[in-house]
């Protein structure tokens, strides 16, 4: 399967405690994609790449989290103590020319407990 | 503030019947406009887009779109559905005056058809 991957699929963590999760993007894409979707909305942007260079952040996003992409290739995405409001799918996608459309992988489902 | 509208938070259907998902955009200047499809536990695929040219864009599975810029719309469009279009459907833009690559989403659209 050559399309996003990401890693783990789900992750039940206790508050306060950090995760991180993975994404691979289409191996030719150079700009890639973090989103949070909560059931009922539709994929809220928190952040993007060009190949290594976080280029925009949300507003929105808590100083407890971060990304990066150091090599230009896959991308990690952490959140440090965890919220019972953080609970949420995160999705990641990738894309090449802005005109393209981005594909999205199946998302990691964290669940704050 | 950027944002997509997507008036239709439920819709059910017959088969057989018109789909017609409204979808809305604030946003200055050029912009290229997206429909996302979600099946059932499934991941978001990309249904069809528009960037310039004939503002009437066909994508898979038979749907269609229109921009009219004067309105700030694309609605999604299919002539007859059927029970396997059961979905929830997410209108998006990137690019306006700022020219982010960023792909701003509506809240979705929920569609049950009844076989």
């Amino acid at each position: 399967d050559t399309g996003v991957s990401q890693d783990p699929r789900h992750k039940i963590t206790k508050r306060g405690q950090n995760v991180t999760f993975r994404c691979d993007p289409i191996s030719e894409h150079n700009r890639l994609y973090w989103y949070r979707q909560t059931l009922g909305q539709g994929p809220e942007f928190l952040t993007y790449f060009q190949n290594e260079a976080q280029l925009e952040k949300s507003r929105l996003l808590s100083d407890r989290f971060s990304a990066e992409r150091p090599k230009g290739s896959f991308s990690t995405l952490e959140i440090q103590r965890t919220e019972q409001g953080d609970s949420a799918m995160y999705l990641c996608a990738s894309s090449t020319e802005r005109v393209a459309g981005a594909f999205f992988g199946q998302g990691t489902r964290l669940t704050v407990v | 503030a950027q944002s997509v509208s997507q008036h239709n938070h439920h819709v059910i259907l017959s088969e057989a019947a018109s789909l017609e998902l409204g979808c809305n955009y604030s946003y200055g200047g050029t912009v290229n406009l997206f429909w996302y499809v979600q099946y059932p536990g499934q991941h978001l695929q990309l249904l069809l887009k528009y960037f310039s040219g004939d503002p009437l864009v066909k994508g898979i599975k038979g749907f269609e779109a229109e921009f009219i810029k004067s309105k700030f719309s694309f609605n999604l469009r299919k002539p007859s559905v059927q029970w396997s279009d059961t979905a929830e459907y997410f209108c998006a833009v990137n690019g306006g005056t700022s020219g982010t690559y960023k792909y701003i989403f509506g809240t979705g659209t929920r569609l049950k058809v009844l076989a």
